[in-house]
């Protein structure tokens, strides 16, 4: 079965610092990509980044990265240098094309990050 | 392009009447879904459609129905409203149904059945 697992419910962070925030992934397709999504205060889900499981490199977008551990099926959201527009809601989804799925996005129940100023 | 558009942003029903959620792309985007959100649980599918003329069920598909009769459009229709369907609705499309696009989402709907 696919399966997406946040094990932090809620972190804080100093202003300034960086953040890592915790997936963990299951999936017996060899075809995958993962996907970060933000959701602040507000209700809207803003993509973030994404990895593709055949990328040998890890991805970035500005202060976002993903650290991504293939064998450990790992991946983990790094925000550097955090600012306080960073509190929201953040979830790690995947999607797949095992058992006719379709390509449909799995999520986890999501991480509350509140930056501290 | 406007992206994902869903209307209404928020509705109130009565139990056991019907409604019908719209969401449209113009980003002629073959794959579009609607998901429910509620506290604790992140998001769930319940319907999903892979082109025009072509739909299927996601996890949670009980109680509603959708349609594609075109590209831009995905429908999601309440039958008869129940109170455990107070939840936020998102509709989201991507290019195709594929591992390697991103999803986009609409603003959501709030709706609440009492």
């Amino acid at each position: 079965a696919q399966k997406i697992t946040q094990t932090q419910p809620g972190m804080f962070v100093q202003e300034k610092e960086a953040v890592t925030l915790d997936c963990t992934y299951d999936t017996s397709d060899p075809s995958y990509g993962l996907f970060w999504y933000k959701q602040p205060s507000s209700g809207e889900m803003i993509f973030l980044i994404y990895q593709g499981s055949y990328d040998q490199q890890n991805a970035t977008e500005g202060r976002y990265s993903l650290n991504f551990q293939k064998a450990r099926k790992s991946a983990n959201l790094v925000i550097s240098a955090s600012q306080l527009g960073d509190s929201a809601m953040y979830f790690c989804a995947m999607r797949a094309n095992y058992g006719g799925s379709q390509g449909n996005l799995i999520f986890g129940k999501g991480t509350k990050l509140s930056v501290k100023p | 392009n406007a992206g994902v558009t869903q209307t209404p942003k928020f509705q109130v029903l009565k139990t056991g009447q019907s409604m019908t959620l719209q969401c449209a792309q113009d980003m002629n985007h073959e794959y579009m879904s609607w998901y429910r959100q509620d506290p604790g649980m992140g998001l769930r599918l319940i319907h999903y459609s892979v082109g025009a003329g072509i739909t299927d069920q996601g996890e949670v598909p009980n109680g509603y129905n959708v349609s594609r009769s075109t590209t831009e459009d995905f429908p999601l229709r309440l039958l008869s409203a129940a109170p455990s369907q107070t939840s936020v609705y998102f509709c989201a499309s991507s290019y195709r149904a594929s591992p390697y696009n991103e999803q986009f989402f609409g603003p959501g709907t709030r709706l609440t059945v009492l």
